[in-house]
């Protein structure tokens, strides 16, 4: 079974411009969530989507956007970018909610670079 | 969700077992206590999930007290590639939903 891809993996920026990330999940997986990681502030949740719905929502502001597509693939946008943008987004996949468990399969990542 | 601590780095060799033990002083009755595990530039990997008392997989094991107040992970003979860092969290997978917070991790180191 193919795993979480995510593209593009790596992505030059300049202030100001905006971003979309895009994840594909394990076929099967409903659930997809992105997190941002860096190296002061580690790894931070920042939303979630199931069944085209947004279910969760971390700490970010709304210049931080994502959406679900039917056939659970997902795309993260980021607009107005900032320095502080520059960050490895991970998507994770999962099963639905009913299997109680926190088992996700994460994706390589992209890493943005915003100069 | 339960505030999780663990050591910031551990040190270990070829061979051994290391055990790297997790507190959550004021974890609920229905958090779950799952480690994950990350490589550089990598996403991190589910090793193992449990409730209470032991879970053993075919990569590590977990043991939780019967106060559930913390939890430790084990991983019999570590290699070189063991090298990582190890998350700690707990949460209500049914009720957070599939929202993981992470905490600083354990730096793994393991040498020859």
């Amino acid at each position: 079974k193919a795993g979480v891809t995510q593209t593009p993996r790596y992505l030059i920026k300049t202030r100001g411009q905006q971003v979309t990330l895009s994840c594909s999940p394990i076929s099967g997986h409903r659930s997809v969530s992105w997190y941002q990681q860096t190296p002061g502030q580690g790894l931070q949740f920042l939303f979630e989507y199931f069944s085209e719905t947004q279910r969760n929502k971390g700490n970010f502001p709304g210049r931080f956007s994502g959406r679900q597509f039917s056939n659970s693939r997902s795309e993260m946008n980021v607009s107005t970018l900032e320095l502080g943008d520059s960050a490895l987004y991970l998507c994770a996949s999962s099963l639905e909610l009913s299997t109680a468990t926190y088992e996700q399969y994460f994706g390589p990542g992209t890493r943005l670079t915003v100069t | 969700l339960a505030k999780t601590t663990q050591p910031i780095s551990m040190d270990s060799y070829e061979g051994q077992e290391v055990n790297i033990t997790c507190s959550h002083n004021n974890i609920a009755t229905n958090d779950y206590i799952t480690w994950y595990q990350q490589f550089p530039s990598q996403g991190p990997r589910f090793i193992i999930q449990g409730y209470k008392t032991k879970v053993t997989n075919e990569v590590a094991s977990l043991f939780i007290p019967a106060d559930r107040k913390s939890s430790t992970l084990s991983l019999p003979r570590v290699s070189l590639s063991d090298t990582a860092v190890y998350y700690c969290l707990v949460g209500d997978p049914q009720r957070g939903g599939n929202k993981l917070t992470f905490g600083t991790g354990t730096q793994l180191k393991v040498e020859l």
